[in-house]
């Protein structure tokens, strides 16, 4: 079937620094991406959602771009901090979410000191 | 305090012993999900509830069953475990298909010996 993925399973940072995780999805039909966040020990924690009809969305410390002609969705994380530290995941859904999430394999970012 | 909770939180079993994992959200939810997290394979969704006594097949539904009898509860029984669903399980809820106010639950570490 169809899937989302991720281009790095690793990315690692300076503290302070922007950091920018990378998801490709084949389905075109998506219309809704959410990026989570996990913890070590922890569940995934939403972080930021952007739909179909948008490029852009930012939230706190974190923006969120769409390319739907490359099918292709980043995490953008201004000034990272040493919290940020966990695995990143982008899922995606069509319907508003009526056929389930579709989750990618995850990216870990590695706050270096 | 909004939670979704899940027990056992670890479990060691055999090949062909039945169990349930238990999930159970007291935000009034009408959504909640299963999913298995596998390294290298990321969340898979196993199979997720819209309302009471609705529930559908997500990617990975072979080999479990889930019953949605209450509104808070949405457990999930493997009838005849195998080797292959060792895994981390989680549990998800939300308000109706507000996936970005979806809460996750802790996990439960299953193996199957």
């Amino acid at each position: 079937g169809e899937s989302v993925g991720l281009h790095l399973p690793t990315l690692s940072v300076q503290e302070g620094d922007n950091s920018i995780i990378n998801c490709a999805y084949s389905n075109s039909a998506s219309d809704y991406f959410i990026w989570y966040k996990q913890e070590s020990g922890k569940g995934p924690q939403f972080i930021i959602d952007i739909r179909s009809n948008m490029d852009k969305r930012q939230g706190q410390r974190v923006t969120v771009l769409l390319n739907k002609t490359v099918k292709h969705l980043s995490l953008q994380i201004a000034a990272t901090q040493p919290g940020d530290s966990a695995v990143y995941f982008c899922a995606e859904t069509k319907g508003g979410g009526a056929d389930g999430l579709t989750f990618g394999k995850g990216t870990h970012l590695i706050i270096q000191p | 305090e909004a939670q979704v909770t899940q027990n056992p939180r670890y479990l060691i079993t055999v090949t062909g012993k039945k169990l349930t994992v238990t999930c159970s959200q007291n935000m009034n939810h009408e959504y909640m999900s299963w999913y298995r997290q596998d390294p290298g394979l990321g969340l898979r969704q196993i199979y997720y509830s819209m309302n009471v006594e609705v529930t559908d097949k997500g990617d990975v539904p072979e080999g479990y069953k889930v019953s949605r009898k209450e509104k808070r509860n949405f457990p999930l029984i493997l009838e005849s475990p195998s080797p292959n669903q060792t895994s981390l399980y989680f549990c998800a809820s939300s308000q109706g298909l507000a996936l970005d106010e979806q809460f996750f639950g802790p996990g439960t570490r299953l193996t199957v010996l």
